[in-house]
């Protein structure tokens, strides 16, 4: 079954760097995802997409402070440089040919 | 700019029905896959349903499978949500969210939501 798993939450001091891990099931650690913000009473906002290989494609007007990165069935967000806005949820996602599966997301706390 | 814009959310009581809509602008809409998404209280995101930019192939969540249709009008670059048989367990918010490559089902824009309440 298809599966992304996130820890729910992390925490990191202002202008300090963070590291959230999306983690996909077994049989599955070849598949890409994607990452949403979503800050306090707002929509989500599409964040990047992390390929199997670490190449990733960031969405309109995220800041070059986000990046992503791949190794097995771990996909990355790093956000370096925290600013009191990264504050939010995170959630990754992954797809098959016919769903679709969220994480359960990730609070950040920017201290 | 892309603009996803949701309407149609309200408060109707259980067993009752419900139709959303989500107007879309600033992109070819027949060419691009949708999606609807669900945010219940204080909850996650959950995925709902999606439909081929063909306006023919749909898949559903197995919560919802036989009670809501996902439909479009590429006329009127709108998406539709038809919720029939509505549970408590359906309350939230329901957000569109565009496709951003073909038939890779992740999304680069989102609407801002409508709220559905299921309560007697």
């Amino acid at each position: 079954q298809l599966v992304v798993t996130q820890s729910p939450s992390a925490s990191a001091s202002l202008g300090a760097s963070v590291r959230l891990t999306c983690t996909l099931s077994s049989g599955h650690t070849y598949y890409s995802i994607a990452w949403h913000q979503q800050q306090p009473e707002k929509g989500p906002r599409f964040v990047m997409k992390i390929n199997s290989d670490g190449s990733h494609v960031k969405g309109g007007g995220i800041p070059d402070r986000f990046s992503g990165s791949s190794s097995g069935a771990e996909r990355y967000l790093t956000i370096s440089s925290l600013q009191s806005e990264d504050e939010a949820d995170y959630y990754c996602q992954t797809w098959g040919t016919d769903s679709v599966v969220f994480g359960g997301g990730a609070k950040l706390t920017v201290l | 700019q892309v603009q996803l814009v949701e309407s149609g959310g309200g408060v109707v009581q259980p067993g009752g029905s419900l139709r959303l809509s989500c107007a879309t602008s600033g992109f070819t809409f027949n060419t691009f896959g949708m999606h609807w998404v669900r945010q219940a209280p204080g909850k996650g995101l959950e995925w709902v349903a999606l439909m081929w930019n063909d306006g023919k192939t749909t898949y559903y969540a197995d919560s919802v499978k036989g009670r809501f249709t996902i439909s479009r009008d590429n006329s009127q670059n709108t998406l539709f949500l038809r919720m029939n048989n509505l549970r408590a367990e359906d309350t939230a918010v329901y957000y569109c969210a565009r496709e951003r490559d073909y038939q890779a089902y992740y999304f680069d824009y989102w609407g801002q939501g409508t709220l559905v309440t299921v309560s007697s």
